[in-house]
């Protein structure tokens, strides 16, 4: 079947490093899609991994391992403002179909 | 450019009501989608359009019905609706497949009494 796991809640200090992670499970592989969801807000898009390795944009990087399934997101220095949810989301082959997890709600603390 | 808007933003039903929720995206982006997102869940696709005159069932597409009769427009109909169906409906556009991102819209909160 197709699933995504990402936790559910994390905790981390303004300044500090945080690495979400995300296994997924899909019916081939075309891609896996980070996004950032503020309470109450639209996801927005913030990385796009297709091969395995770390590509970077900023404070934000996102790394992928295709054989393992599975991704993780990492923000450095954190700053208040990146309390949000972030959403893990996988594309199979074949479709036009994205299959986004639950998403993860970080709470960074002063 | 406004990207990707929705219509209305707040709704609050009566069972067995009718509704429709409009998208509009001004971006010329061939592909569409409605989701919904429930609290503890992932967004989860509806509908699906890959272009004008086109539509296709998602992952819970039971109990809605979608048009897509100009390119830049994306309907959701609700014909009946259910308390089940209380959920923040978000659309989304994008241009191809591959590497480029969803653009979602604001989002509606539908409340069903």
């Amino acid at each position: 079947g197709q699933n995504i796991d990402q936790p559910t809640e994390m905790t981390a200090t303004e300044g500090a490093i945080v690495q979400i992670n995300c296994t997924y499970q899909t019916s081939g592989f075309n891609g896996l899609f980070w996004y950032q969801q503020h309470a109450g807000e639209a996801p927005t898009f913030l990385s796009y991994n297709v091969l395995d390795g770390l590509e970077e944009k900023g404070r934000f990087s996102s790394f992928l391992s295709r054989s393992k399934g599975y991704s993780y997101l990492l923000l450095k220095e954190l700053q208040m403002k990146d309390s949000a949810s972030y959403l893990c989301a996988a594309r199979g082959t074949g479709g036009f179909k994205t299959i986004f997890g639950a998403g993860t709600r970080l709470f960074v603390k002063a | 450019n406004a990207g990707v808007t929705q219509t209305p933003k707040f709704r609050v039903l009566k069972t067995g009501q009718s509704m429709t929720l409009l998208c509009a995206q001004d971006m010329n982006h061939e592909y569409m989608y409605w989701y919904r997102q429930d609290p503890g869940m992932g967004l989860r696709l509806i509908h699906y359009s890959v272009g004008e005159g086109t539509t296709a069932k998602g992952e819970v597409p039971d109990g809605y019905n979608v048009s897509r009769l100009k390119k830049q427009n994306f309907l959701l109909g609700l014909e009946s609706a259910a308390p089940s169906q209380t959920s923040v409906y978000f659309c989304a556009s994008t241009h191809r497949l591959g590497g480029d991102e969803q653009f979602f819209g604001p989002g509606t909160r539908l409340t069903v009494l």
